[in-house]
């Protein structure tokens, strides 16, 4: 069973913190991705990246950074926290996709609040 | 930009009950049309999912259509059970996957 972590479920952090949220991913997969979630918008696509030391921006990247440097692993960086990045963030892996199918694997989820 | 809207934002029923959620998406190249359903606390997990050479898929009491004509594409949901109440998303794929807003499921027994 592939199982993505993150490393928190709750986080309070107040605005202009640098905050850090940590993923892993059990199954060698190359692919990782960061999305928030906010009602009625669905997921939204932060940042991702297709190998160790890439990364790509997607559609809501500002604000946001985020470092690969173990494949195994994708952090999302919040520089200096704002109120309106108070969201929950999903963590999401996957494999090099075959004939355009992409099963993407989701962690729990960090629900993160800025005060 | 792709974008995939879709339909209703909360869907109630009665146990037993079929339920649909639709879905639509502009990039007529997507050719992969995935459906998660995230429970309560937890992320998103694929249930079923339809490429767009094939018109229809089943599994058990879940079901995809799509009609790549009117891009539009939709998940089944026959004799629904309490346990089927989660948030569903539609996606679709062309270079990356694009999910919809999602879906409120509440089955009442």
């Amino acid at each position: 069973d592939v199982k993505v972590t993150q490393s928190s479920r709750y986080l309070v952090k107040r605005t202009g913190e640098k905050v850090f949220l940590e993923c892993v991913q059990d199954m060698d997969h190359e692919n990782m991705f960061w999305y928030r979630q906010d009602p009625g918008l669905g997921l939204r696509l932060i940042y991702f990246s297709y190998d160790v030391k890439m990364k790509e921006k997607g559609d809501i990247p500002e604000g946001y950074s985020v470092s690969r440097e173990k494949k195994e692993r994708f952090s999302l960086i919040l520089e200096s926290a704002s109120t309106n990045q108070t969201s929950m963030y999903l963590c999401a892996s996957s494999l090099v996709p075959s004939g355009g199918e992409e099963t993407q694997y989701f962690g729990p989820g960090t629900r993160l609040l800025v005060l | 930009g792709e974008n995939v809207e879709q339909h209703p934002s909360t869907l109630s029923v009665q146990e037993g009950d079929s339920a649909v959620i639709k879905c639509t998406y502009s990039d007529s190249a997507s050719n992969y049309f995935p459906w998660y359903k995230q429970e309560l606390g937890k992320g998103p997990q694929l249930i079923i999912d339809i490429r767009s050479n094939v018109g229809e898929k089943k599994d058990q009491r879940i079901a995809v259509t799509l009609n790549k004509t009117a891009k539009h594409f939709s998940l089944h949901i026959t004799e629904t059970q309490p346990e089927d109440s989660a948030v569903y998303f539609c996606a679709a794929r062309y270079n990356k996957l694009i999910f919809g807003a999602g879906t409120r499921l509440a089955v009442h027994p």
